[in-house]
């Protein structure tokens, strides 16, 4: 089955700073990744996500890029802020089926 | 819209006591997600309806999980009897079929003693 591999587990920058969360994944059929960000007491919340026929997708302040060939994605955050702190976990899926989780990054931005 | 809603927030039980969890999808999600969230570690899968049909059950532990989504919309998930090892937060997702991206639910924190 799946496997998705997060790196790096803990992430400490400065505010202003750009922070990059990488995953690799094992099963070349997967062609959904999406990334999800989780507060203290909260459920995953979907921040962003890209298919495979996609190589790269914005969104303001993030972005994620994917290499098929090389299977894996990565999380792109600039001009971080205190409130971009939480645990992101990357994730995939070949279409509705079930999403595998990476084991997550913990993010600090500090002021 | 509302969210997921799920409930109980926290639970605490002694081992081989009964638990249940409650999750209310959002309104036209076909597809309900439980996943199980252990501490440092991404959501696992437990099982996916598609309506009423359990269509992905594979990592149930069904000696002492059941779950059920009756008329397609809430669901529950059983734990009979409880083990020390389920302590966990329960998430409940939920999809509609013209989206791939989950919502998930607040979740529930177990804790058995």
């Amino acid at each position: 089955g799946e496997n998705v591999e997060q790196h790096p587990s803990t992430l400490s920058v400065q505010e202003g700073d750009s922070a990059v969360i990488k995953c690799t994944y094992s099963d070349s059929a997967s062609n959904y990744f999406p990334w999800y960000k989780q507060e203290l007491g909260k459920g995953p919340q979907l921040i962003i996500d890209i298919r495979s026929n996609v190589g790269e997708k914005k969104d303001q302040r993030i972005a994620v890029t994917l290499n098929k060939t090389a299977k894996h994605f990565s999380l792109h955050i600039t001009e971080t802020q205190p409130e971009d702190s939480a645990v992101y976990f990357c994730a995939a899926s070949k279409g509705f089926q079930k999403l595998v989780f990476g084991t997550g990054t913990r993010l600090l931005v500090s002021p | 819209e509302a969210g997921v809603v799920q409930s109980p927030r926290y639970k605490i039980i002694e081992k081989k006591q009964p638990v249940a969890f409650w999750c209310n999808p959002i309104s036209g999600h076909n597809t309900l997600y439980w996943y199980r969230q252990n501490l440092g570690q991404g959501p696992e899968l437990l099982i996916r309806y598609e309506n009423e049909e359990a269509v992905d059950d594979s990592q149930l532990p069904k000696d002492r999980f059941s779950a059920e989504r009756l008329k397609g919309v809430d669901s529950t998930l059983k734990i009979q009897p409880a083990e020390l090892g389920d302590s966990a937060v329960y998430l409940c997702a939920s999809s509609s079929t013209a989206f791939y991206g989950y919502t998930f639910g607040s979740g529930t924190r177990l804790t058995v003693v």
